[in-house]
């Protein structure tokens, strides 16, 4: 079956540093490709997303890059915020004959970010 | 923008009472997914419906959850006998079905049961 693999934190960094999360996926077929994030006591929102391998996704300075060869979409921004304190998932949707299934999670990041 | 809305927002009950949450889709948006987050386990599939019928619910407990679209509009999930185990934030979202187009989730449903 489906599973998502991405780096547990917390991950606590100063501001302006760069960011990596890594996340890497198992799949059949050629699953669509997103990354949502949690602020406390919402829900999630999407943060960037790609559909096929080499896209690159990107949104609000975030990137993240769809390799199939090695089954990652790291996440990467290059000089995080306080205000990017959150926690955040990597996720894939795969695909059946009717249409979209629901979604695979990873386990989550909590990225904290000091001033 | 359009948001998927879930209520109650909060529900604290005793173990045994029947709980009952609510999820209103997006307008125009033909598949809605039930989610549970634990601390745990983190966030699992529940059960989903695509133009309101349900497609796989292998990720609930039978013999307690059921899933329901009685309309376009309204999504429900109830649980009876409810367990302090199924203490936790539940999610709704709504999509356009198709797996390129992302899932648009509610602000959730946070469950304790005591």
């Amino acid at each position: 079956g489906n599973s998502v693999t991405q780096m547990e934190g917390p991950v606590t960094l100063s501001e302006e540093a760069f960011l990596t999360i890594n996340c890497t996926y198992t799949a059949t077929g050629y699953p669509s490709l997103f990354w949502y994030v949690q602020y406390p006591g919402e829900g999630l929102q999407l943060l960037l997303k790609a559909t096929k391998a080499d896209d690159k996704g990107s949104n609000k300075g975030f990137e993240a890059t769809y390799r199939k060869e090695t089954t990652s979409f790291h996440l990467e921004k290059g000089s995080v915020q306080v205000s990017d304190s959150a926690v955040y998932f990597c996720a894939l949707s795969g695909y059946s004959g009717g249409g979209a299934d629901g979604l695979t999670f990873g386990k989550g990041t909590h990225l904290i970010i000091q001033p | 923008d359009a948001r998927v809305t879930q209520t109650p927002r909060h529900k604290v009950t005793e173990m045994g009472q029947e709980v009952t949450m609510r999820c209103q889709p997006i307008l125009g948006h033909n598949t809605v997914f039930w989610y549970r987050q634990t601390m745990m386990q983190g966030l699992e599939l529940l059960a989903y419906f695509r133009n309101r019928a349900p497609l796989d619910d292998s990720g609930m407990p039978k013999d307690r959850f059921s899933a329901e679209m009685p309309d376009a509009t309204l999504a429900t999930l109830k649980i009876q006998p409810s367990e302090p185990r199924d203490s936790a934030v539940y999610f709704c979202a709504s999509g356009p079905g198709n797996s390129n187009q992302p899932q648009h989730f509610g602000d959730g449903t946070r469950l304790s049961i005591l």
